[in-house]
């Protein structure tokens, strides 16, 4: 019973870099999200998807870049890596968008 | 406006008290009101859910929405050191489909239990 599985969980990056965030799930869920929380910030919504083919931008989207061609997968790019996105990042899934989210453990993000 | 007001704390009690942790919003199209609970260097795990107004009980926790007044509880009792963590309140309205208004979670409110 995995339910939401990120990876990797630590990763340190140098400026200008890409890379991608992997995230899976396997509770046939419609609805994943991306977060990023920082101190004092809580929890901002990067991207999200309603379903396979289906993506759209949250409050905070610039320099990242998201697809979802399959239910079970959401992967997060960073295009080109800047020391303002060094943060925690989580994924999410829920059966409805309106319903509690499930997430995973983060992956710790270092930009230097 | 979708703000969500919480505490950020510390909030320290002594081992057995009583924890009452609370959140205010604005939005009233609320409906569907969370706490969750975040561990250092873990993702938040889903405590309690509700629906509209009322309490609801599971365990030595306790949720109360009352909507008349925005404003939303979250009680501990017969508090353990393991209950130190951040709790974080979220919420959202009802409706179906897609949006980016799927959840608004408060900042989190960092509790210490004191053995």
């Amino acid at each position: 019973n995995a339910g939401v599985t990120q990876t990797p969980k630590f990763q340190v990056l140098k400026t200008g870099q890409s890379m991608t965030l992997q995230c899976a799930q396997d509770m046939n869920h419609e609805y994943m999200s991306w977060y990023r929380q920082d101190p004092g910030m809580g929890l901002r919504l990067i991207h999200y998807s309603v379903g396979a083919g289906i993506t759209d931008q949250g409050e905070v989207p610039n320099g990242y870049n998201v697809s979802r061609s399959t239910t079970e997968d959401f992967p997060l790019r960073l295009l080109s890596a800047a020391p303002s996105q060094t943060s925690v990042y989580f994924c999410a899934s829920s059966y409805l968008v309106n319903q509690p989210q499930h997430f995973g453990d983060g992956t710790r993000l270092s930009i230097l | 406006q979708k703000e969500v007001e919480q505490d950020p704390g510390p909030l320290s009690v002594p081992e057995g008290a009583i924890v009452s942790l609370n959140c205010t919003y604005s939005n009233s199209a609320f409906q569907y009101f969370m706490w969750y609970r975040q561990y250092s260097r873990k993702g938040p795990e889903l405590l309690m859910y509700t629906y509209s107004s009322g309490n609801k009980e599971d365990g030595r926790f306790t949720a109360q929405v009352d909507k008349s007044s925005k404003y939303i509880s979250l009680f501990i009792r017969d508090s353990q050191p393991s209950d130190s963590a951040t709790y974080l309140c979220a919420m959202s309205a009802a409706f179906q489909g897609g949006g980016a208004d799927g959840l608004t979670f408060g900042k989190g409110t960092h509790l210490i239990i004191q053995p």
